[in-house]
């Protein structure tokens, strides 16, 4: 059974930083390309960030481009996101999301974790 | 950017209602566009992929079609379990999501 666990968000003053990460099992992690996907409090959805499956390839959305990282680690089947100089509007929970391949589709989410940016 | 046009903003119906959303994009996708269905709380579930392949487990009251900048997801037979928000996603370059559609109990 796939399944893809988000960790790390909490409550982060603006300007700070966190880090998500998402634990992945069921699958080859190897061979898939991952995403970020996001949604702030009663609101649609949002593409954030996709790494390929080799992690060489790798785009961000405008909003996030310069404050937002992601990489992954094949060996532990992990996939992470280092966000810094966060801001209000990026309070959201944070999704994982599998990429099926060849063209995207997402076919596996995870449960999602919440980041809230306040002071 | 290609901007994702997707309506009605929500919807009332009931059991065994057909229901239809509508995405518009702002320039020709070919066929790259997949809906999701959110439940409250959950996070999204895939539907249906490349306009109209359904996912596997989805039933067959759901169907999309459409192509270029027009694409449409038909609920055949409204069913309780369907109760839901309803997202399309552009795909053509990297990614754009509808703004959703919640459908609720009329």
């Amino acid at each position: 059974e796939v399944q893809l666990v988000e960790s790390g968000g909490g409550l982060v003053q603006p300007g700070g930083s966190l880090r998500l990460s998402c634990v992945a099992s069921g699958f080859t992690f190897s061979s898939y390309w991952m995403h970020w996907v996001r949604q702030a409090p009663g609101k649609e959805l949002e593409w954030v960030s996709r790494i390929s499956s080799d992690g060489s390839s790798i785009r961000y959305a405008d909003s996030v481009k310069g404050r937002f990282t992601i990489s992954r680690d094949n060996a532990k089947n992990t996939l992470d996101l280092q966000m810094n100089s966060l801001r209000a509007e990026d309070t959201a929970v944070y999704y994982c999301a599998r990429d099926k391949g060849i063209v995207v589709v997402l076919d596996s989410w995870g449960q999602g974790t919440l980041v809230t940016v306040s002071s | 950017d290609i901007q994702v046009t997707q309506s009605p903003s929500s919807l009332s119906a009931s059991v065994g209602d057909r229901v239809t959303i509508t995405c518009r994009t702002s320039q020709n996708i070919g066929l790259y566009l997949n809906w999701y269905q959110q439940k409250s709380g959950k996070a999204p579930k895939l539907l249906i992929s490349v306009t109209s392949t359904l996912q596997s487990g989805v039933p067959s009251r759901f169907s999309g079609s459409g192509s270029g900048t027009n694409f449409t997801l038909t609920i055949s037979s409204l069913q309780p379990d369907d109760f839901a928000t309803y997202y399309c996603q552009q795909t053509y370059t990297i990614s754009t999501f509808g703004r959703g559609t919640k459908v609720d109990i009329k």
